[in-house]
């Protein structure tokens, strides 16, 4: 079945610094990807996406890629900021595949420490 | 244009009683989705409703039930509430308009059983 894997968190880094989140996956299908992020407290919000191969999803500074041959979709950004601090979650969908539902990695929190 | 909402936003239950969780989609969005996001589990898949039918079921015990409305709208129904069944219950809502990619999640409900 469909899965994905997230580095392990927690993550600290410093005001400024760059932030990088390994995402990869497996899928039977062709899927769609996603970077979802929870602030302490609330519910998920859609970061970025991706729909196909080599699309580059971004948004507020992160962004990622959807590298069919390495089947990952890392989430950078070039200079974090205290307001950053929350957790990522990596999700696919795999519609083509008849699975509609999200299928998200364990998520990785962020600390980001003036 | 209103999110996804979710009734409760907390609620307490004694192990062994039976509670339901509501959810009402994005106007327009006909596909809903239930996750549990217990402590250290991540966001596991519990049920997917799509034109009051139920599409797809994750692997939890049939005391996990619900049902979609003909506006859409869902409950999750979980029968003889067990400790770990303590949780944030998050809600998801999809449309064709966004070619069942834009997933939106409402702020989840807290349950906490004791």
């Amino acid at each position: 079945g469909d899965s994905v894997t997230q580095m392990e968190g927690p993550v600290t880094l410093s005001e400024e610094a760059f932030l990088t989140i390994n995402c990869t996956y497996t899928a039977t299908g062709y899927p769609s990807l996603f970077w979802y992020v929870q602030y302490p407290g609330e519910g998920l919000q859609l970061l970025l996406k991706a729909t196909k191969a080599d699309d580059k999803g971004s948004n507020k500074g992160f962004e990622a890629t959807y590298r069919k041959e390495t089947t990952s979709f890392h989430l950078e950004k070039g200079s974090v900021q205290v307001s950053d601090s929350a957790v990522y979650f990596c999700a696919l969908s795999d519609a083509g595949a008849g699975s509609y539902q999200l299928t998200f990695g364990k998520g990785t929190k962020l600390s980001v420490i003036p | 244009e209103a999110g996804v909402t979710q009734s409760p936003t907390h609620l307490i239950k004694t192990r062994g009683q039976q509670v339901t969780l509501r959810c009402s989609p994005i106007s327009g969005h006909t596909s809903v989705y239930w996750y549990q996001q217990a402590l250290g589990l991540g966001l596991q898949f519990l049920l997917w409703y799509d034109e009051g039918e139920e599409r797809n079921r994750g692997n939890f015990p049939p005391r996990f039930s619900g049902r979609q409305f003909p506006n859409y709208s869902s409950e999750l129904n979980v029968n003889a509430l067990e400790l770990e069944d303590s949780a944030l219950y998050l809600c998801a809502s999809s449309g064709e308009s966004e070619g069942n990619y834009g997933y939106t999640f409402g702020s989840g409900t807290r349950l906490t059983v004791v």
